[in-house]
This record gives structure tokens, sequence and C-alpha cells, in this order.
């Protein structure tokens, strides 16, 4: 069961564009529409921002969107703001017969 | 509100035994499935289990199969997981969740340290 792999981190200012990828297989992110994508702030539970590959929960802000190309989802996040600075994980349903897969993390930072 | 509450982390030796519980409140619990994730410190999220609206199904991680058994009472809105045959790498916050398509709750989190 490996995770899901993302970039370590990636940083932008604040009002630009940033954008994490969320690479895994045909058993996961390439077959099914079932990626999420949490935030997490240091202490804190997860919250989820995109469910579905592209859909966005109540409440949370349209700067946060995602997509899927072949094996690889995405999340983008625009118009950075200093309070999206967090950690932020992809998950994906998996054909595997086991959990679903989390991706390794993101560290976003704001500059 | 939906709220859950871990609870029964703490510090066991390796080869030791530790029983977590969540306590749900605020949705009807009986038809949900339910989930454990954990994190060890500074590390990434693992989902670790889930299980079914009526516990007839459960799934598990590899890296705990065998070890740890989910389960759910129904009837005290509460979760469990029963977690036997500790390891040092098993060290981690706990954090029990349910996650509905668009809707995702998630408890504090109990930590659970296994050293010697």
């Amino acid at each position: 069961q490996s995770a899901l792999a993302q970039p370590a981190s990636v940083s932008g200012s604040p009002g630009q564009s940033i954008t994490i990828s969320c690479t895994g297989t045909s058993s996961d992110v390439g077959t099914y529409k079932y990626v999420s994508w949490y935030q997490q702030h240091p202490g804190k539970a997860p919250k989820l921002m995109i469910y579905e590959v592209s859909n966005r929960p109540s409440g949370v802000s349209n700067r946060f969107s995602g997509s899927k190309s072949g094996n690889t989802a995405s999340l983008t996040i625009s118009g950075l703001q200093a309070e999206d600075e967090a950690d932020y994980y992809c998950s994906s349903y998996t054909s595997s017969s086991t959990v679903d897969l989390f991706g390794t993390g993101t560290k976003v930072t704001v500059l | 509100e939906v709220q859950l509450v871990e609870s029964g982390g703490g510090s066991v030796q390796p080869g030791g035994s530790l029983r977590l519980s969540c306590v749900a409140s605020g949705f009807t619990f009986n038809i949900f499935w339910m989930h454990w994730v954990r994190q060890a410190p500074g590390k990434g999220l693992v989902w670790v289990s889930r299980i079914n609206s009526d516990g007839s199904s459960t799934i598990y991680a590899d890296s705990v199969k065998g070890r740890f058994t989910i389960s759910r009472d129904n009837a005290k809105n509460t979760l469990y997981l029963q977690m036997n045959s500790l390891r040092a790498e098993d060290t981690a916050v706990y954090y029990c969740a349910r996650v509905v398509v668009s809707t995702s709750n998630w408890g504090q989190g109990t930590l659970v340290t296994v050293s010697s």
C-alpha cells in the first residue's frame, strides 16, 4: 500500500496561484472519481477541501479547485492567503481491496 | 453539531495492548461507515481501518492487519479500535472520522506512544 506521491513543499506569494500534484496509479487516482483533498493546520484535525476530484464542500472558499488528468490529481489554490499556509493531503479510493490511500503530504508556505 | 471524541490513548510498552474509543454525537451514528486514521509525529496521514454501518464489514491497512480490530456499538454511539501486539511504529495520533462524500468530521485525536 504505497502512498500517493505529492511534492514535499510548494510556496507562493500572497495573491499568487499554486498547484499541488498527487500522482497515483491506474488502480486508484487514474480510475476512480473518489479523489479528495484535505487541509491540516499544525495540531489540528484535517479539513476536507475537495471531494470527488473537483467538488467543494459547503463553506470552502472557491479559491480552492481540483482536477484530474490520467493518474495525477491536482489542487489549485488561487489568490493565496496567509491562512492557506498548512499541510495538504490528497486521498483516493483504491481497487486493492484495502483502505483508501493518502498522499505523502505537501507543506504550503506563503512567502 | 457533529462531535467525535476519542479517548484511550497513552503510553504502552512494545507488545502491549490498548483500546481506543470514539464517542459520536450530533448525527445518526448507526447509518454511517466510520474510520480510524493515524498520524505519526511529524509524518503524514494514514488510513488505518474502516467499518460499515452495522459492523458486519471491516477493512484494515496491511500494517495493522491481524493486530488491530475495529468495532462499534451502535447502541452507545461508540467506535472502537482494539490494538494488540503494539510496535514502536504504531506511535501516532489516532483520529476517528466520519467521511460521507461531501462531508468530513474528525475527532481531536488521541496520542498512542509505544516505547520501552
